[in-house]
């Protein structure tokens, strides 16, 4: 079974913080995703990275950066935390078929 | 205008009955269609993967794609408690970029 970890569950911050968000799949799939959740909204695709060191940004990559080190980890990046990302942001990878998702990080920004 | 669109419900059954669940898509390069259970405070989980028009069923669960509508459906027979939770249809072509709906909260009563 695919397995995406994503570091924690539930995170608080202050406005103006820079935010780290850690992802880490464990099948050695090329493509890696990170969406956000919001309510009548559904799932927007913020940036996805298709191999170490690349990355493209998706619908909505204002206010977000990434970064892919190694081929397992993406990690998304609040430059400065604004109270509009408030949000639950899930991570996906995937080998090119179907993607898998983490359990999602539930982030409020105070 | 969404690429994906999902009535979200919410929809409440008895158990035992039949859920249809249904979506529409705009985007006529649309080849690959998913079908995802997202349980309250997780991440979305893959139930169906299907590939162009027709038909797959696994257990309980039968998805069915109509290209020439651009129809997405998925029916889950005997539907169960366990079965509540929001369903999420999304599909893409040939890139790595899915295109979500906003997602059908289902709730089957005991």
């Amino acid at each position: 079974d695919v397995k995406v970890t994503q570091s924690s569950r539930y995170l608080v911050k202050r406005t103006g913080e820079k935010v780290f968000l850690e992802c880490v799949q464990d099948m050695d799939h090329e493509n890696m995703f990170w969406y956000r959740q919001d309510p009548g909204l559904g799932l927007r695709l913020i940036y996805f990275s298709y191999d170490v060191k690349m990355k493209e940004k998706g619908d909505i990559p204002e206010g977000y950066s990434v970064s892919r080190e190694k081929k397992e980890r993406f990690s998304l990046i609040l430059e400065s935390a604004s109270t509009n990302q408030t949000s639950m942001y899930l991570c996906a990878s995937s080998l090119g078929g179907p993607q898998h998702f983490g359990d999602g990080t539930r982030l409020s920004i105070l | 205008q969404k690429e994906v669109e999902q009535d979200p419900g919410p929809l409440s059954v008895p158990e035992g009955a039949i859920v249809s669940l249904n979506c529409t898509y705009s985007n006529s390069a649309f080849q690959y269609f998913m079908w995802y259970r997202q349980y309250s405070r997780k991440g979305p989980e893959l139930l169906m993967y299907t590939y162009s028009s027709g038909n797959k069923e696994d257990g309980r669960f039968t998805a069915q794609v109509d290209k020439s509508s651009k129809y997405i459906s998925l029916f889950i027979r005997d539907s169960q408690p366990s079965d509540s939770a929001t369903y999420l249809c999304a599909s893409r072509g040939y890139d790595y970029k899915l295109s979500f709906g906003a997602g059908t909260t289902v709730t089957v009563r005991a």
